[in-house]
This record gives C-alpha cells, structure tokens and sequence, in this order.
C-alpha cells in the first residue's frame, strides 16, 4: 500500500480557494488517489477520486501531475462549514483485496 | 434509500466486560467494513465482511471480531474490554470489496471503557 503524507493542519479563511496537496512518493500503476472528508463525530465521507490530470465534481477538484507522486485537493471558496479533516487514501483499483487504509488527515480550519 | 445506520449511538463500558456493535448496510451493498477511531487519529482498518465472510484483517486481537449476516447487516464483538479500546467504531458499507467502490460511513458508535 502506497503511504501518504499531509499537512497535519491548515487554516484558510471564508471564500478563499484551499489546496490540500498529499504526497504518495511510492503510489503504483493501478493506484487510485480518493480524498474523504469528516466532520466531528461523524463518519467520513467521500469528496471525491482520480487517477491522473484532472477531476471535477460539485464540490471539489482533484488535481494529479503526470508523476502522480502527488495530488491536489482544491475547494473552491470554502465556508465556515468546510472546517473538517481530510484525508488522501491510495488504493489498488484492480485488486478487490485492496483496504481503505487512512492516515492522521489535515486537519482544515475556516475563519470568518 | 436508507444509509449505514449504526447502534448504540453511546456506549459505556467496564473494562474486562465485552460489547457487541451493530450496523445496518446502504441497501444493495454486500460489503461492511469496520473501524476504530481514537480521538484526533485517523480511522483504524479493524477488518471486512464480504457476503457473510472475513475478507481481511487489520492489526488487532482475536479478541476484536465480527459476523455479517445474510441482510448484510453486521456485528463487531470486543471481548474483555481494555481501557484503550475507548474510541469511536465506524461501520462503513460498499458496493463491493476493493478501494475502487466508495465507502459510506455511519455516524459511528462512542465506546467508553472505564
């Protein structure tokens, strides 16, 4: 299992544009990257995954360089409730055996 | 559609005394993993059932174990209760095994051990 690294914490403010960058150095050909999200005392949830370039969904992109030794969670104009922890997994797509292994996260704060 | 749903919401326990956790799986989902969160950690991969069977393990005791049953729903067993095993357990349900099916979360269980 490829490990990943993060920023244990990050602080942004309401409207702003937050980058969660996650390195994965040793990240494999069939390795997806996924990020979740949780709030306090809840389970996390997933935002979103990609494999290579760029992903764009209703709530964030995921951003991939050609090395994919790293990628890019971008939240685009966040807000008091985007405070939470976010984590970047990597996991084998082909291999169903494959486990949802999580780190410490970063953990986000958004100041009014 | 109903989600993960998870019982009890709070648990408090004595240490030595054993515990069973349930979970109620997304409909259509065959797969429940399980996972403890202590406080300001990451969630700790404890281990999953596919169609009533143990399909991998993370790094915990014997004493940590589990049943899926034909509904899918699923049970975590903790026998003899330490004081470290305070945490939050998460049940997580899928599509399928493997990392490419995106897990739905429950709200977890609060386990305290005193």
């Amino acid at each position: 299992l490829a490990k990943t690294t993060q920023p244990i914490s990050m602080d942004s403010y309401e409207g702003q544009e937050v980058n969660i960058t996650c390195s994965h150095n040793n990240i494999a050909t069939n390795d997806y990257i996924t990020w979740y999200q949780q709030f306090p005392s809840q389970g996390p949830r997933f935002i979103i995954q990609g494999y290579k370039t760029k992903v764009t969904n209703e709530v964030a992109s995921l951003f991939i360089p050609a090395d994919r030794k790293s990628s890019t969670l971008s939240l685009p104009r966040v807000s008091l409730s985007d405070t939470a922890v976010y984590y970047c997994l990597v996991g084998d797509m082909m291999n169903r055996d494959d486990k949802i292994i999580f780190g410490k996260g970063t953990r986000l704060h958004i100041l009014p | 559609e109903t989600g993960v749903t998870q019982s009890p919401t709070h648990l408090i326990k004595t240490r030595g005394q054993q515990v069973t956790l349930r979970c109620s799986s997304q409909s259509g989902h065959n797969t429940v993993s399980w996972y403890q969160q202590a406080l300001g950690q990451g969630p700790q991969f404890i281990f999953q059932y596919y169609r009533e069977e143990e399909n991998g393990r993370g790094n915990f005791p014997p004493r940590f174990s589990g049943l899926q049953f034909p509904n899918y729903s699923s049970e975590l067993n903790v026998n003899a209760l330490e004081l470290d095993d305070s945490a939050l357990y998460l049940c997580a349900s899928s599509l399928a095994p493997g990392t490419s099916h995106e897990q739905y979360f429950g709200p977890g269980t609060r386990l305290t051990v005193t």
